[in-house]
């Protein structure tokens, strides 16, 4: 396994277009997370899954945003309708959550979107 | 309301100069994560701390955990140019939801 990937690197856009993105967590790992990024930030929580389950979703998100995990396995992140705000890193990272561990998070390379 | 303050938000030196920079919080963590972040680059894991006073060496870079586990430090000694990034830290608060609480990151630039 070579770790989270996600696709595509950079996407640019045209404002009120939908956009997806998609994330492959690294295999064994029963947690994913999505977080949006702005330049010298740190990451902003945007939701998460245990297996396929979203457990949580930040009240940042708003109803254009959604985002799946079927099968408990890869993850997409849609938003509809983008706006110029939307401009951001979005991360996706997963980890193995158990009693004894301590959610340390890896991280794909993170997919550039860039709403014109 | 930031529950996790990092300071300082930017630092620029010189190669060779010793740096501290610290996380700062009210709240008591489970155990606090430090992570590296290069330009279009995702976070990458460096060390994580659970025990109050803990500290751990990762070659050049000494994390220490508070012995109330509400504040760390990260301490690189004869900073290069390859330490050049965005250093975050992340606490763990206990709980079912454990979910990982960010800082603003410390914007490290080391020149040569």
């Amino acid at each position: 396994d070579t770790g989270v990937s996600q696709n595509p690197r950079h996407k640019i856009t045209k404002r009120g277009q939908n956009v997806t993105f998609r994330c492959d967590p690294i295999s064994e790992h029963n947690r994913l997370y999505w977080y949006r990024q702005t330049l010298g930030q740190g990451p902003e929580f945007l939701t998460y899954f245990q297996n396929e389950a979203q457990l949580e979703k930040s009240r940042l998100l708003s109803d254009r945003f959604s985002a799946e995990r079927p099968k408990g396995s890869f993850s997409t992140l849609e938003i509809q309708r983008t706006e110029q705000g939307d401009s951001a890193m979005y991360l996706c990272a997963s980890s193995f959550r158990s009693r004894i561990s301590y959610n340390e998070q890896f991280f794909g390379p993170g997919t550039r979107l860039t709403v014109l | 309301t930031q529950l996790l303050e990092q300071s300082p938000q930017f630092l620029s030196i010189q190669e060779g100069e010793n740096l501290t920079v610290y996380c700062n919080s009210s709240s008591v963590f489970s155990s606090l994560q430090w992570y590296r972040q290069e330009p279009g680059e995702g976070p990458v894991l460096l060390v994580t701390v659970v025990t109050g006073g803990e500290v751990k060496k990762l070659k050049r870079l000494t994390f220490q955990f508070g012995d109330a586990r509400k504040d760390s430090s990260l301490h690189i000694t004869a900073a290069q140019p390859g330490d050049t990034g965005l250093y975050l830290c992340a606490g763990e608060r206990a709980g079912n939801n454990r979910k990982l609480i960010w800082g603003l990151g410390t914007s490290l630039a080391v020149n040569p």
